[in-house]
């Protein structure tokens, strides 16, 4: 069964670079079909899809985030990353990764599963 | 981007009751729409694929149905396990959008 697993720092300083590893367990992050994917809920707020990249490189992001975000793959380790650049208080939320199950239409379809999330605050 | 209006966003139901919980789209997104069950502190859990389709594994109470603009998802029976986030999201365009999802709790 595919598990994933966020981890990384709980507090990143205004300006700073926000940086989280997903861990794959149970499965290979180059199988075919899945995006793997940064999902954030800011306290009290919806969720905001942020981006995906396919294990070859295919990279997708939200436009809102774009200028700011790197997703990355390791296949070597099975893990994906995210860094987010010049946060700001704005940028507190829980992080989830997942995968994306993308059947027809490269990019877009449903995520499953997810991980548990992780809060990230941003203050000084 | 299309814009996911879920409502309500609270809601306290009795045990064997029937909930419907409404996911508006501001365009047609055909049946690109997806359901998801969370729970505080544990991961989020896929629950209706593409407006219909129950994700195996998934208690037949649950259900989904509409096309176009308008989704529902319904849960018969409901029980006290049931008690979580529930949000819709949709996959016919860029960028992925999410409802700002449903609190259901149980009596």
């Amino acid at each position: 069964q595919l598990q994933l697993q966020e981890s990384g720092p709980g507090l990143v300083k205004p300006s700073e670079t926000l940086s989280l590893i997903c861990t794959v367990s149970g499965g290979s992050i180059s199988s075919t079909s899945y995006y793997w994917s940064w999902i954030r809920q800011p306290p009290g707020k919806g969720l905001e899809w942020i981006g995906s990249m396919y294990y070859s490189g295919n990279t997708y992001y939200n436009p809102s985030l774009k200028s700011r975000v790197t997703i990355s793959v390791d296949t070597s380790r099975n893990q994906f990353s995210l860094k987010l650049s010049s946060v700001t208080a704005a940028d507190t939320a829980v992080y989830s990764c997942a995968r994306l199950v993308s059947l027809a239409a490269a990019g877009r379809g449903w995520f499953d599963p997810w991980g548990q999330g992780t809060l990230v605050t941003v203050s000084s | 981007e299309t814009t996911l209006t879920q409502s309500p966003a609270f809601m306290s139901a009795t045990p064997g009751d029937k909930v419907n919980i409404s996911c508006k789209a501001s365009q047609d997104i055909d049946d690109d729409m997806n359901w998801y069950q969370q729970k505080p502190g544990e991961a989020a859990i896929f629950i209706i694929q593409e407006a219909t389709t129950l994700v195996p594994g998934i208690p037949p109470r649950f259900s989904g149905s509409g096309y176009g603009t308008d989704f529902t998802l319904t849960i018969n029976n409901i029980e006290s396990e049931d008690a979580a986030y529930y949000f819709c999201q949709q996959h016919d365009n860029f960028p992925l959008t999410f409802g700002q999802g449903t609190k259901v709790e149980i009596k």
